[in-house]
């Protein structure tokens, strides 16, 4: 089982849709939780970054990690087609290594 | 673009060359790593410096040889390279343990 698992999509949206991408997780020691954004051809942007469970909220952007279920989302309101990205979730623990473990992505296409 | 630059953005290589993949950071950073991403695949951690040493080598081939000379300069050797090591090259930075940066990657191809 992969410590990380992400349904890579394809996930296609119309404009203005509220879109949900989720990530599931075996290690009930993560506590550091992050969503990248990748454009093709580029490198992963940070999106958002939260600790331990809860929601945290920035703009269109809404994080919440569920530790007892070793959940976690990323909803977009209003979305629009420039958030048409691979959205990578990741997430470590607080040991001294803080190794990020990556799940897949998810490619997301928003039409106009 | 980031406070991450990658040198070069593509690169298309033979196995039997050599080359060097170069990655600078500004963001005052201390701690580099080395991260491949092929099709399909979640990122793959290959390499992380910390204050120019070398912390964590994922059991990498020797055909990849990292060089850390200071805090802001990672290098990926390469030599003999095989086909499936093509693959998008990302560095990455961040204060030790903390929120990682990523460059814009270097595009692989091993004919």
């Amino acid at each position: 089982q992969k410590e990380v698992e992400q349904d890579p999509g394809p996930l296609s949206v119309p404009e203005g849709a509220i879109v949900s991408l989720n990530c599931t997780y075996s290690n009930s020691a993560f506590q550091y939780f992050m969503w990248y954004r990748q454009y093709s051809r580029k490198g992963p942007e940070l999106l958002m970054y939260t600790y331990s469970s809860g929601n945290k909220e920035d703009g269109r952007f809404t994080a919440q990690v569920d530790k007892s279920s070793k959940y976690i989302s990323l909803f977009i309101r209003d979305s629009q087609p420039s958030d048409s990205a691979t959205y990578l979730c990741a997430m470590r623990s607080s040991s001294n290594t803080g190794k990020l473990i990556f799940g897949q992505g998810t490619t997301l296409q928003v039409k106009p | 673009e980031t406070g991450v630059t990658q040198t070069p953005r593509h690169l298309v290589m033979g196995m039997t060359n050599k080359k060097s993949l170069k990655c600078e950071q500004h963001l005052g950073h201390n701690a580099m790593y080395w991260y491949k991403q092929s099709a399909k695949k979640p990122l793959e951690l290959m390499f992380v410096y910390n204050f120019k040493e070398q912390t964590e080598n994922n059991s990498v081939p020797s055909r990849f040889s990292p060089e850390c000379p200071n805090s802001s300069h990672l290098f990926l050797h390469l030599h003999t390279l095989q086909p499936e090591d093509s693959a998008l090259y990302l560095c990455a930075s961040s204060h030790p343990q903390d929120t990682q940066y990523f460059g814009p990657g270097t595009r692989l191809t091993v004919l």
